[in-house]
Parts: structure tokens; C-alpha cells; sequence
């Protein structure tokens, strides 16, 4: 049963412009949301995280935006940059931590110039 | 500092034979988890070890084994291989069984012919 339904599964951007990917949950003991980037031939690689406490967290041009209710959450990448060209998947935990994470099924970005 | 190393980096084994597949936490970390990731799919969740102890456990047959050594590296052993175990094997390292945050390493490709 996947409990992460992530989208779109391949998106094309321009250099500069905004990409977005959204991710959908279904157990609502998830209470720890990661965004991961996994180049070919690399290990998933830490991007961003956040807590339900919180609608919104920031970290450079990556930001998570969460919505409780919906059960949704989505990460925008601003600015992108053909390095950001990867594969990117939202995960989620129960436990608040990153010991047993859910992984949606990824998102092919590529960034053109 | 080193991070998450995995050996061997490929491997390619028979139907039928046993595997095992090792990691090294980065120093200080004392929980690994053990993901599966089938290609164009997300890691699914196979083990995690913290103080050598399974502390939890994904849906995979009993086919899949693992250990945690008191130097907190571990080994994952998967018996009588399947076809279908033909994967990345991605080992992950946080601090903590309570860690937020888990960092993977580059993996150890199967395959099995």
C-alpha cells in the first residue's frame, strides 16, 4: 500500500523558473516530512525537512510548504539551476524521526537552459 | 569527515546464492537503516539498528537478515536470491534511534541473474 502518492513523476523546467513537485500522505501519524535529491549513481542526499507544527519552512532557494488538513505537502525549488537537475522524493515518518521513513516514488527534474 | 561508506559499490550474483552487504556509519552515529531501492521507485524500508538491536523492521520475507557490530557497522545478508532482489541496497546513519535526521549512503548495486 503506498502511503506517499508523489507528483508529477517527470517535469521539465527552464533555467530560472520555479519548480514545484507535491506530495500527498494518507497515515496521519506522520508527523516528520523529509524532501530528499538523489543524483544517478548516488544515495538520496538530504534537502529539506519539516514538522507539522509549522505551514512553511525556508532554506535557501528550497522551501517545504504543508498543509495539515489536506495532507499534502510540496517543495519549490526557486531559481532553478540545471545542477539541480535530479531525482527528487518526499518521504514521511511516524515516529518524528528518520528512523523508518515512507518514500513517495520520485520526481525526474530536468532544468534547461 | 567520511560519511556513509558502502562495500562492495556492485555486485552480481546468481539465483539461488546468499549476499552480504556492509556499512560503515558516519563516526558517532549509532543507528543504521537498511532501504531497498528497485529502479524508478522510492527506498523502501527493509531494517533499522540502533545499539545492535533491530528496532524495527519493513515488509520483506525472512530471506533478509541483518546485524549491527558494536563498532555500530552493519551487514545486511539476503538468502536465496530472487530475481527480484535486483536493486540498490541504500544503508542509512543518524545519531540516534530518536534522530531526525538520516543520511544515506551511495549504495550497493545488486544484481541477480
Amino acid at each position: 500500500q503506498q502511503q506517499v502518492k508523489q507528483s508529477p513523476q517527470s517535469l521539465i523546467v527552464q533555467k530560472g523558473g520555479i519548480s514545484i513537485i507535491n506530495c500527498a500522505y494518507e497515515n496521519t501519524a506522520f508527523d516528520y516530512f523529509p524532501w530528499y535529491q538523489q543524483f544517478p549513481g548516488k544515495g538520496p542526499a538530504l534537502l529539506i525537512a519539516i514538522r507539522p507544527d509549522v505551514s512553511e519552512k525556508k532554506e535557501g532557494r528550497f522551501t517545504i510548504s504543508f498543509n495539515k488538513s489536506a495532507k499534502q505537502f510540496s517543495l519549490h525549488i526557486m531559481d532553478s539551476q540545471p545542477g539541480d537537475s535530479a531525482t527528487y522524493f518526499c518521504a514521511a515518518s511516524g515516529t518524528g524521526t528518520a528512523s523508518k521513513l515512507t518514500f513517495g516514488t520520485g520526481t525526474r527534474l530536468q532544468v534547461t537552459l | 569527515d567520511a560519511g556513509v561508506t558502502q562495500s562492495p559499490t556492485h555486485l552480481i550474483k546468481t539465483r539461488g546464492q546468499q549476499v552480504t552487504l556492509r556499512c560503515s556509519p558516519i563516526s558517532g552515529h549509532k543507528s543504521v537503516s537498511w532501504y531497498q531501492q528497485v529502479l524508478g521507485q522510492g527506498p523502501q524500508f527493509i531494517f533499522q539498528y540502533y545499539e545492535k538491536e533491530e528496532r524495527g523492521r519493513g515488509n520483506f520475507p525472512d530471506r533478509f537478515s541483518a546485524r549491527q557490530f558494536p563498532n555500530y557497522s552493519s551487514e545486511l545478508n539476503v538468502n536465496a536470491l530472487l530475481l527480484g532482489d535486483s536493486a540498490l541496497y541504500l544503508c542509512a546513519s543518524s545519531w540516534g534511534q530518536g534522530a531526525s535526521e538520516a543520511f544515506f549512503g551511495q549504495g550497493t548495486r545488486l544484481t541477480v541473474v
